[in-house]
């Protein structure tokens, strides 16, 4: 049963200190996807890659916030240094990218991100 | 003014009702259309996927496509207990299809 996997699950941290998280997505996916998303915004896109190359992040602040893929099986998304307006569940997605057609996205079930 | 406009809700109706739920837009460009569910602590999952106008039936579900309206709406027939979430449309264009564009969800329960 193929899943994009996501760690950590909840992590709570205080206001200043380095967040990472990671997302494993489904193998042959070649597009990932990170969101944020909150009560007041709903989700919203941060970044995504296509054959782990970046195409938009344009949803990302970009002081604090990066976004990578090291390789096809791992993509992270720091945030240095957090704030406590980062606080929110924030998804990775992946699928696979027909060019012109939006395929479905197969979302991860988040890291609960609580900043102090 | 966002591209994609949903009524959070909550909703609230009865089991064996039928449901509608909607959401306008304003990005003419828009072709693809989709309603993704979400349980409660989960991620979303796709539930329906419409190209351009009409209408689309999956058992209980159908989505139809306003584009002369910047519409669009999903219809859930007699709906069950199990069918209590939150429901996002998401939309994108032929030229940045991958970039997909959700409302804000609307929550709906159904009560037994």
């Amino acid at each position: 049963d193929a899943r994009v996997t996501q760690t950590p699950r909840d992590k709570v941290t205080e206001m200043g200190q380095e967040v990472t998280m990671r997302c494993q997505p489904i193998l042959g996916h070649n597009t990932v996807f990170w969101y944020r998303q909150t009560m007041m915004q709903g989700l919203e896109l941060l970044a995504y890659f296509r054959n782990r190359a970046p195409l938009d992040d344009s949803g990302m602040p970009k002081d604090r916030f990066s976004a990578e893929m090291p390789d096809a099986t791992l993509a992270t998304l720091k945030i240095q240094p957090s704030e406590p307006r980062d606080s929110a569940v924030y998804f990775c997605a992946s699928g696979s990218d027909i060019a012109g057609v939006a395929n479905e996205q197969f979302f991860g079930p988040g890291t609960r991100l609580t900043v102090l | 003014q966002k591209e994609v406009e949903q009524d959070p809700g909550p909703l609230s109706v009865p089991e064996g009702a039928i449901v509608s739920l909607n959401c306008t837009y304003s990005n003419s460009a828009f072709q693809y259309f989709m309603w993704y569910r979400q349980y409660s602590r989960k991620g979303p999952e796709l539930l329906m996927y419409t190209y351009s106008s009409g209408n689309k039936e999956d058992g209980r579900f159908t989505a139809q496509v306003d584009k002369s309206s910047k519409y669009i709406s999903l219809f859930i027939r007699d709906s069950q207990p199990s069918d209590s979430a939150t429901y996002l449309c998401a939309m994108s264009s032929y030229s940045s299809a991958s970039k997909i564009i959700f409302g804000s969800g609307t929550r709906l329960s159904i009560r037994p």
